[in-house]
């Protein structure tokens, strides 16, 4: 069965203070690797996509990366408009729905 | 251009009623997606719709589930005889994929909070 798990749960930072977000996968046949921010009460916004392992993509301060096990989403000199909920999610099936992991609660504070 | 829409953005209603749940996709996007974001369950995925073929109700949760998409492009999902346990944000993405696609992006609405009293 197609599973994602995303640690840690939740993350507090104190502003420029870099981290890393994992997520870990397991599916029969990786078709891409999403990530989304998700800020309270919208719906997720779509951040990234990595399609093999040793790609790596980069937005402003966020940069991710995939093996072929899991993906990181480095957070570097974090600023508190940073603080979202981080979601990972791979598709699965022949009609690609997204499965999802629990995401990380990222909390950046001045 | 726009994104995706969702109406409406609120519904409160009580035990037993049924509710409908717009959504408008992104322009000619062909694929549609419902999924719902419970607390302590995350997202998970409801219906999905490719164009004018059948839809994937797989991860419909019972049969007072329902959902259609008239002319390939809005989508209403019905819940009827509702329960509490259906309170959660129902979420539509869209994405311009076909069967068997892997590079397409789904774009998520804003969310429609549901609350059963």
């Amino acid at each position: 069965e197609d599973q994602v798990t995303q640690s840690p749960e939740a993350l507090r930072l104190q502003e420029g203070e870099s981290s890393s977000l994992n997520c870990s996968y397991t599916v029969s046949g990786l078709r891409g690797l999403f990530w989304y921010r998700q800020d309270p009460g919208k719906g997720p916004e779509f951040l990234f996509t990595l399609y093999s392992a040793g790609e790596e993509k980069e937005k402003e301060r966020l940069k991710a990366t995939l093996t072929k096990k899991e993906s990181f989403l480095h957070i570097t000199a974090p600023k508190p408009e940073d603080s979202a909920t981080y979601l990972c999610a791979v598709p699965s099936g022949g009609y690609n729905k997204l499965i999802f992991g629990a995401g990380t609660r990222l909390a950046v504070h001045p | 251009g726009a994104g995706v829409s969702q109406s409406p953005s609120n519904k409160v209603t009580e035990k037993g009623k049924d509710v409908e749940l717009r959504c408008d996709p992104i322009s000619g996007h062909t694929a549609l997606y419902w999924y719902r974001q419970s607390l302590g369950q995350g997202l998970e995925f409801l219906i999905y719709f490719q164009g004018n073929s059948a839809p994937d109700k797989s991860g419909l949760p019972s049969d007072r589930f329902s959902a259609e998409r008239t002319g390939g492009s809005v989508s209403t999902l019905t819940i009827q005889r509702t329960q509490q346990e259906d309170s959660a944000v129902y979420l539509c993405a869209s994405s311009s994929s076909r069967r068997g696609s892997w590079t397409d992006t789904q774009y998520f609405g804003p969310g429609t909070r549901l609350t059963v009293l």
